[in-house]
This record gives C-alpha cells, sequence and structure tokens, in this order.
C-alpha cells in the first residue's frame, strides 16, 4: 500500500509552546491529507480536511486558530497545535488518500503522541 | 444517530474459531466501507474494503456489504492470537469524508 510517513512519533512540551506535526505522503500525491485525533480508547475523531493550495477546512468543535493546518505541497502537510495545554496530550493521526474518486481509501501515518505537561 | 456504529465488545473467541464483527452507518449515500485493524498505542491499518453489495474475500478475511440494510461485517476465520486488536470500521461519506466507528476490541484466546 501507499506509504504515509508522520513526524515527529512522540513529543512532550510545556503549556503554552507551540508544537508542529508533520505529515508526507512517500510514494504518491495528496490533494487531501486528513488529520485525526485519538484519546485513549476511543475512535478517531476527524478535526479537518487539508487540502493542497487552499485553506484547511474543519471540523464542528475543532478551533481553527489553535490548530493550525498547511498544505503547501502535494506531499507534505502540517498540523500546528498552538499555544498547547494539557487537555491538548492526545494521538493526532494524519492520512492520505491517493488519487481522487469514489475510493476513499486512507492509508495512516504512523501517528504523533503528544503529551502537554 | 451516530453515523457509524460499531459493538465495542470486547469480543473473546478461542483460537481457530470465526470472528464475526458488525458495522451499521446512517449515511445511505456512502460509497466504500473500510475494516482497519489497530493495535494498542498504534495507528491503523487497512485490513479489507468493500465497495459492492456481496462478500469480498482476502485470506483469513471476508468482508461482506449490504448496502439496503446499511450494514457491513468483517468475519476472521482460524482466528490467531495476533488478530487481538481493536477493528474499526470506516465509511467514506457522501460528503467526502471518512467516518470512524468506535471500534470492537478483539481478544482471542489461545
Amino acid at each position: 500500500g501507499a506509504v504515509v510517513s508522520q513526524h515527529p512519533s512522540w513529543v512532550i512540551c510545556k503549556s503554552g509552546t507551540s508544537v508542529k506535526i508533520e505529515c508526507r505522503s512517500l510514494d504518491f500525491q495528496a490533494t487531501t491529507m486528513f488529520w485525526y485525533r485519538q484519546f485513549p480508547k476511543q475512535s478517531l475523531m476527524l478535526m479537518a480536511t487539508s487540502n493542497e493550495g487552499s485553506k484547511a477546512t474543519y471540523e464542528q468543535g475543532v478551533e481553527k486558530d489553535k490548530f493550525l493546518i498547511n498544505h503547501a505541497s502535494l506531499t507534505l502537510s502540517t498540523l500546528t497545535v498552538t499555544s498547547a495545554h494539557p487537555e491538548d496530550s492526545s494521538f493526532y493521526i494524519c492520512s492520505a488518500r491517493p488519487g481522487q474518486g469514489a475510493s476513499g481509501e486512507l492509508f495512516f501515518g504512523e501517528g504523533s503522541r503528544l503529551t502537554v505537561l | 444517530q451516530k453515523e457509524v456504529e460499531q459493538n465495542s465488545g470486547p469480543l473473546s473467541v478461542p483460537e481457530g474459531a470465526i470472528a464475526s464483527l458488525n458495522c451499521t452507518y446512517s449515511d445511505r449515500g456512502s460509497q466504500s466501507f473500510f475494516w482497519y485493524r489497530q493495535y494498542s498505542g498504534k495507528s491503523p491499518e487497512l485490513i479489507m474494503f468493500i465497495y459492492s453489495n456481496g462478500d469480498k474475500e482476502d485470506g483469513r478475511f471476508t468482508a461482506q456489504l449490504n448496502k439496503a440494510s446499511q450494514y457491513v461485517s468483517l468475519l476472521i476465520r482460524d482466528s490467531q492470537p495476533s488478530d487481538s486488536a481493536t477493528y474499526l470500521c470506516a465509511v467514506y461519506a457522501s460528503y467526502d469524508k471518512v467516518i470512524f466507528g468506535p471500534g470492537t476490541s478483539l481478544s482471542v484466546i489461545p
């Protein structure tokens, strides 16, 4: 299957700092990437859809000024958690979809576990 | 009504048995359906996808789709302890998003 790389895998930061997470599609171009968040023992919750060359589309309840998404190229999307607080501690997972159309098949990055102290 | 529903489990089956996982969805316009496996602390990995009504088999896994009933299932034959994980049902909804169910925890007992 297609390869999606996410970095960093783990990050620990102090409250009030900002953290950037990168998501790269290594062997395909992705016009659309998706950012999910997963709290312990819960399912993946879609945070936003990242569109190359345009503004991201955020799900209801997700603060766009807190979770900045940039999709500057067809292979890279970044999520920046600004002024992080302990309640932002979670497992953040990006995914990308090769090609377009109705398939919807997603490939996931390895995930980034954020711990805010 | 939640968009994608699954039995939360845990589901326990003995080694070698068939594990049956079920999923229902609310969006009748959904086009594609996926089963992901997630080990604790890891990212989900795709096991199966299905687009058309009926069965799709891949090794020990069989996905079944019934769009009229808005139901999709995953059968795991000859279950192995390594199959113990959380299984996530995902639906590519008509509004161009992939929505996940809450997951079913499967435990295969040696």
